[in-house]
C-alpha cells in the first residue's frame, strides 16, 4: 500500500494567515492526489482533486500544487470557517490511502 | 440534489454483528460506485473498499477482508456494510462516499453523514 504522510500534524494560525500543509507519498503517484476538509462531527468534503483542480464551489483561497511524491495545500488567507482538519488522499492505486490529517487551530 | 443518508448509531457487544445502510438519492444509483471509509476515534480516515453498483461486485482493502461485507439493494438505491464478530477495535464512524470521476481523476464528491458504531460490553 502507498503510505501518505502529512506535516505538520497540527498548526496554530490566525485569521488572515497564509497556511501551508504538506503531503508526501511513499511512491510516485503523479498527480493522483485529493485534499479534503473535515470539521468536527461532520463528513469530509473534497477541496481539490488531481493535485490542483479546485472542486466546484470551493473558495479560490484554497490551492494545491505538486506532483510525484510531494504535494502542498495552501490557504492564502485563513477565514474563520477554515479552522478544521485537512487530509490528503492518493487515488493512484487501491487502496486509496489517506494521510493522517493536519488540524488547523487557533 | 445528491444525498447519501446513513442509518443511525449502533451500540453492540463484542461478538455481535451489525448492518449499516447508506441510501442514495438525487442521481442514477448505478452510475457511480460507492465506497466505505472508517474513522476510529481521534484517528484518520481508512479506505475500506467499494462496491460496483452495476454488478454488486465488492472490493475490500486487505485490512477489511473476512468480517466485512458490502452489499446492494438496487430496488431501494441502498448499499450496506455488514460487520460480523465485532471487536472493540471496530468502534468508529463509518462513512459511505460516492465516487466521482473527473478529468481522469477519482475522488469522493458526496459523503453520508456517518454512522457511529460503538462496540462495548
Amino acid at each position: 500500500d502507498i503510505q501518505m504522510t502529512q506535516s505538520p500534524a497540527s498548526l496554530s494560525a490566525s485569521v488572515g494567515d497564509r497556511v501551508t500543509i504538506t503531503c508526501r507519498a511513499s511512491q510516485n503517484i503523479y498527480r493522483y492526489l485529493n485534499w479534503y476538509q473535515q470539521k468536527p462531527g461532520k463528513a469530509p468534503e473534497v477541496l481539490i482533486y488531481g493535485a490542483s483542480t479546485l472542486q466546484r464551489g470551493v473558495p479560490s483561497r484554497f490551492s494545491g500544487s505538486g506532483s510525484g511524491t510531494d504535494f502542498t495545500l495552501t490557504i492564502s488567507s485563513l477565514e474563520p470557517e477554515d479552522f478544521a482538519t485537512y487530509c490528503c488522499q492518493q487515488s493512484y492505486s487501491s487502496p486509496g490511502t489517506f494521510g493522517q490529517g493536519t488540524k488547523v487551530e487557533v | 440534489q445528491v444525498q447519501l443518508v446513513q442509518s443511525g448509531s449502533e451500540l453492540k457487544e463484542p461478538g455481535a454483528s451489525v448492518k449499516v445502510s447508506c441510501k442514495a438519492s438525487g442521481y442514477t444509483f448505478t452510475n457511480s460506485a460507492l465506497y466505505w471509509v472508517r474513522q476510529a476515534p481521534g484517528q484518520g480516515l481508512e479506505w475500506m473498499g467499494w462496491i460496483n453498483t452495476n454488478t454488486g461486485n465488492p472490493t475490500y482493502a486487505q485490512a477489511f477482508t473476512g468480517r466485512f461485507v458490502f452489499s446492494l439493494d438496487t430496488s431501494v438505491n441502498t448499499t450496506y456494510l455488514q460487520i460480523s464478530s465485532l471487536k472493540t477495535d471496530d468502534t468508529a464512524v463509518y462513512y459511505c462516499a460516492r465516487k466521482k470521476y473527473a478529468s481522469g481523476y477519482v475522488f469522493f464528491d458526496y459523503w453520508g453523514q456517518g454512522t457511529l458504531l460503538t462496540v462495548s460490553s
